[in-house]
Order: C-alpha cells, then structure tokens, then sequence
C-alpha cells in the first residue's frame, strides 16, 4: 500500500524557517517524481515545487522561488522541503504528493494526509 | 500561466442525479488535465488523468471528456459518497501546474 506521511508542521513567526519531511512507503521511491502542494485554509489547491527522482531538476511555483528547496533522500524514501522567510500567506496545510505520468503527462495520483504550517506572530 | 476556470462553483443535488461539472483553461492544454476529489478534513484524490481516463480503483460512474480549452466530469448517477470539492488540474506547460479554484457539490 502506499503511504506518505508528512511531519514537521508547526507554528511559525514571519521571517522564521522550517522543513517540512514526507516519507514514502510501498512504492519504489527512486522511480518517481515528487511535489509538494498547499491548501490555504478554506482556500483551494496550489502547487508549490516537484522534483526529479535523481533530485537532479527541480521547479517552483513564482511566489516561493529564492525561499524554499524542494530536496529528496532517496536512501531514506523521504523528501523535504525547506522553507525561509515564511510570509503570513505561506499558512496552508502541505501535501506530500506522488507524480505519476499517463501517456503524455503527469498528475498526482497519491497524497499524503496533509500537516498545517502556520505563520503567526 | 494557464488559468483553470470551473463551474458552477457550488451545486446542490439530490443522490441518484446526473452531474456535469466544467473546467475552462485559459490557453489549450491539449488532453493534459486531470480532476480530484476532496472531502472535509481529506486529502484530494485522483479521479481522472489525462482528460478521459480513470484512475485505478475509481467507479464507471465517473467519466471525463474534453480537449484543448474545454473540460467536463460526469458523475452518471451522485452516490453520497461523491459529495465534496471538485478540482481540475493541468499541467499542458511543463512544469507549470495550476488547479481550478474548485466547485463544491453539496447534498440537496
């Protein structure tokens, strides 16, 4: 069965950093790209960043660029985000999420459960 | 950036009934769209891929359709089951993704 299972969610000051952890199980983890996406409380989906098995590619949503790294472990199953200069609109509860590609693109057909990061003074 | 739009962005109906739901992309995305599934407190769940097929494990009630700029999920016959927020989702740009902004589909 496969799982991801998102910690290191917590409250946070505004300018302050944190990193996110996901770990992978029942699935072959290096064969696959990973994303992180975000919900806003009563607010919609937004993707964040995704990358490569190798960690050799990553790609970012413009709004976190030059302020998070997406990374993976792959000897761990386990990807990361790191994130700096946390803004009050950076508050959502992140997933953890598995690409996989159909004939012609990806989607995301695991998530994790989801962990809340808020940003508050 | 390619925008998603959906609509309704609520609808109310009664199990049994026949559902249409419509994901309007700004740009064409040929057949790169895919749609979710969240209920309260869940995280989203992959009901489509690649505009028209299922994923694993999700009922033949559930069919999508479209190409280019129009996208539609039919739902043939609402179990209570299907209630919940409803997402589109490209990635026709890569590596670009944009979601819909959803529509929520409530028990009438």
């Amino acid at each position: 069965e496969v799982q991801l299972v998102e910690s290191g969610g917590y409250l946070v000051q505004p300018g302050g950093s944190l990193r996110l952890s996901c770990v992978a199980s029942g699935f072959t983890f290096t064969t696959y790209w990973m994303s992180w996406v975000r919900q806003a409380p009563g607010k919609g989906l937004e993707w964040v960043a995704t990358i490569k098995q190798d960690g050799s590619e990553q790609y970012y949503v413009d709004s976190v660029k030059g302020r998070f790294t997406i990374s993976r472990d792959n000897a761990k199953n386990s990807l990361f985000l790191q994130m700096h200069s946390l803004r009050a609109e950076d508050t959502a509860v992140y997933f953890c999420a598995r690409e996989n590609f159909g004939a012609y693109v990806s989607f995301f057909d695991y998530w994790g459960q989801g962990i809340l990061l808020t940003v508050s003074s | 950036e390619v925008v998603l739009t959906q609509s309704p962005a609520t609808l109310s109906l009664s199990p049994g009934e026949r559902v249409t739901l419509s994901c309007r992309a700004s740009q064409s995305i040929s057949s790169y769209l895919a749609w979710y599934q969240q209920t309260p407190g869940q995280a989203p769940r992959l009901l489509i891929y690649e505009a028209s097929k299922r994923a694993t494990g999700i009922p033949a009630r559930f069919s999508g359709s479209g190409s280019g700029t129009d996208f539609t999920l039919t739902i043939s016959s609402l179990e209570t089951a299907d209630f919940g927020v409803y997402y589109c989702q490209q990635r026709g740009h890569w590596p670009q993704v944009t979601f819909g902004q959803g529509t929520r589909l409530e028990i009438k």
